[in-house]
């Protein structure tokens, strides 16, 4: 079955530094969609970011991610990281005409001053 | 403008005692609905979607039931909790056009002692 793999579970970086998430993917279907979605403490889960499209840069609130269906890649990526950047980064992957939603693990983003 | 409603807010539960969790959402007509459980520090868990009234189907068993008895309404419930049922559970929609992005719930708060 589908699988998504994020290998960090914590990351924990200076405020300033520049922040990657690692995103994986495994799928016998050639057009999934990736999801990045962003949970702080207490809250409920929300869309951060998303593609259908190979080698395209999607962005959004200074997050940004690209599709590379060569790689199985979705990797999250930020110039420079925020305190209030510090919460619950999920990937995760739907096929088209599909109606499951396959979650990475997570990873914890601790943002340090 | 759609709004999502979960019920309780959080529960405590003796194990082998029933549960009933609701979702309502509305502003939205005929949504894709979705059950998700996150176990504390744990992944997100699809455990149901249904797209009509009437129909739900099962991603992972869990001994638990789901079921749509009304346009705008998804029921998750058992007859027996167990100690793994703890946990935050959420309802999601989705929107069907091309937006394609699942709008979480509040939550609820499950502890099964």
């Amino acid at each position: 079955g589908d699988s998504v793999t994020q290998t960090e579970g914590l990351v924990t970086l200076t405020e300033g530094l520049p922040v990657m998430l690692n995103c994986t993917y495994q799928t016998i279907y050639s057009n999934p969609f990736l999801f990045w979605y962003v949970q702080h403490l207490n809250e409920s889960p929300r869309l951060l970011l998303k593609s259908f499209t190979d080698n395209k840069r999607t962005e959004h609130q200074g997050f940004h991610a690209t599709l590379h269906k060569s790689s199985s890649s979705f990797h999250l990526q930020k110039s420079s990281a925020q305190l209030s950047d510090s919460a619950l980064y999920y990937c995760a992957l739907r096929n088209t005409g599909n109606y499951k939603y396959v979650f990475g693990a997570g990873t914890r983003l601790k943002v340090i001053a | 403008a759609q709004t999502i409603h979960q019920w309780p807010v959080a529960e405590i539960k003796a194990v082998g005692s029933p549960l009933s969790l609701g979702c309502t959402i509305k502003g939205k007509s005929s949504p894709n609905l979705y059950w998700y459980w996150q176990a504390t520090g744990g992944t997100l868990q699809q455990l149901f979607y249904s797209i009509t009234v009437g129909q739900v189907e099962s991603v992972v068993q869990l001994n638990l039931s789901a079921s749509r008895p009304k346009d705008d309404q998804f029921i998750l419930s058992t007859e027996k909790l167990l100690l793994s049922h703890s946990g935050f559970y959420l309802c999601a929609w989705r929107r069907t056009d091309n937006q394609d992005t699942q709008y979480f719930g509040p939550g609820t708060r499950l502890l099964v002692l």
